[in-house]
């Protein structure tokens, strides 16, 4: 069966200072991949997707980027992070137009 | 941009009532999925429609696509503290990409 994981489940980071959230998935190949974020008590929204290794589109410009380096790895970062970028970050993963199964999410603190 | 609404946004219902949640989006769909997140959790896929005019029901929740396929609606029958959470409608375009609604969130009250 496919199973999705997503690291770490919080993080504090102060203002400035570099991200990296990683999230792979396992059990299905060249799965479609979609970092979302949700500030509390919102909806989600979509940040990137990518439908293939390399292959990635940006939905919102920030200061945030993602990579795909290998088919089920998909990884967030960022090279300084805002107060904005405060938030609830959710992996997830659809074959096609299936529906997404997403990940535990981390909730980050940007103090 | 293609956005998807949701109302209401936040739902207060005493445990036994009945809870219902409209979405709607400024353009034709090609399915819409529904999701649950539970407080603190990740959201949960609960259904997809495709069709026209299309119900179907989950024991007493029950889930319609309008006929324009622009639009959607949630209904739970006799609320439980377990429906607590906030429930998502998730439309699909021609890009397969899914636009989010924006939510409603649903308190009961035993």
């Amino acid at each position: 069966s496919q199973t999705i994981h997503q690291w770490p489940a919080t993080l504090v980071q102060p203002v400035g200072s570099p991200l990296s959230l990683e999230c792979t998935v396992e059990g299905t190949s060249n799965p479609n991949l979609y970092w979302y974020r949700q500030a509390a008590g919102r909806g989600l929204q979509l940040l990137f997707y990518s439908v293939g290794i390399g292959q990635i589109s940006s939905e919102v410009p920030q200061n945030l980027s993602a990579s795909r380096p290998q088919d089920r790895q998909f990884i967030l970062s960022s090279k300084k992070l805002l107060l904005s970028d405060s938030g609830f970050y959710l992996c997830a993963w659809s074959a096609g137009s299936s529906p997404l199964h997403f990940g535990n999410g981390t909730r980050l603190t940007v103090t | 941009g293609q956005q998807v609404m949701q109302i209401p946004q936040y739902q207060h219902v005493q445990e036994g009532e009945d809870f219902t949640t409209y979405c709607n989006s400024s353009t034709t769909l090609s399915n819409i999925q529904w999701y649950k997140q539970r407080p603190g959790g990740h959201p949960v896929f609960l259904i997809q429609l495709v069709k026209s005019g299309e119900v179907k029901k989950q024991k007493r929740l029950t889930f319609q696509f309008g006929e324009a396929k622009k639009n959607s609606s949630l209904h739970i029958t006799a609320t439980q503290t377990t429906d607590v959470g906030t429930y998502f409608c998730a439309g699909v375009k021609d890009t397969d990409k899914l636009i989010f609604g924006t939510g409603t969130r649903l308190q009961v009250f035993p």
